[in-house]
């Protein structure tokens, strides 16, 4: 089973607070992703990627920033935190060789924007 | 967007029972659909995916999926404590196999 972590597992910042969210898969898997989940909302994507220098914006992009520096590797940025952006934040990661693969969630990191 | 509702919101059911949770989806053009859970503490996992109009079954579970209907429904039977967890429903995308979540499910089995 696909091995996918993130770190770190819980992190406070305060408003305007600069914040990186980590996340790494040691299964090559091409794509990876980032969500948030809010209650009443599910999961909603971010951000993904197909590929070490490739992002692709989802579908609540609005104040975040990500980075796909090696296969294992990506990244969330929050430059600007706000308190809309204390949320639990997920990372995913998918081999796609069918166009309807599964995705293989990490652990989570619970963030809050004070 | 094209979204996805399930209801109900939460589900309570005794051990041994049988749980109903159904979603609803916007585009009629959908071909497949995933049931994630998640337990709480930990990241979603994949419970089973369905393409086909019809039922999909896996051990205790059964996915009903009717396209005419949008609908796509999860039923487990003989429901256990430990199958006490958010459900998500899911519209995957040929697109990078990106995915469309319904907003849950939180399922309590009592004993």
């Amino acid at each position: 089973e696909a091995a996918v972590t993130q770190s770190p597992r819980n992190k406070v910042t305060v408003t305007g607070g600069n914040v990186t969210l980590s996340c790494r898969q040691t299964n090559s898997h091409n794509y990876m992703y980032w969500y948030r989940q809010d209650t009443g909302h599910g999961l909603r994507l971010i951000h993904y990627s197909y590929g070490a220098g490739n992002l692709q914006i989802g579908d609540v992009p609005d104040g975040y920033k990500a980075t796909r520096t090696t296969q294992e590797d990506f990244f969330l940025l929050l430059e600007l935190a706000s308190p809309s952006q204390t949320s639990l934040y997920f990372c995913a990661s998918s081999d796609a060789t069918g166009f309807y693969a599964e995705q293989f969630f990490g652990p989570g990191t619970r963030l809050t924007v004070l | 967007q094209q979204k996805v509702q399930q209801s109900p919101e939460s589900l309570i059911v005794p051990e041994g029972g049988m749980a109903s949770l159904n979603c609803t989806f916007s585009d009629r053009n959908s071909q497949y659909f995933w049931w994630y859970r998640q337990h709480s503490g930990e990241g979603p996992k994949a419970l089973m995916s369905i393409f086909s109009n019809g039922d999909k079954k896996e051990g205790r579970f059964t996915a009903h999926l009717n396209k005419a209907s949008l609908h796509v429904s999860l039923h487990i039977k003989d429901s256990q404590p430990s199958d006490s967890a958010l459900y998500f429903c899911a519209r995957a995308s040929s697109s990078f196999s990106k995915l469309v979540f319904g907003q849950g499910t939180s399922l309590s089995v009592v004993p």
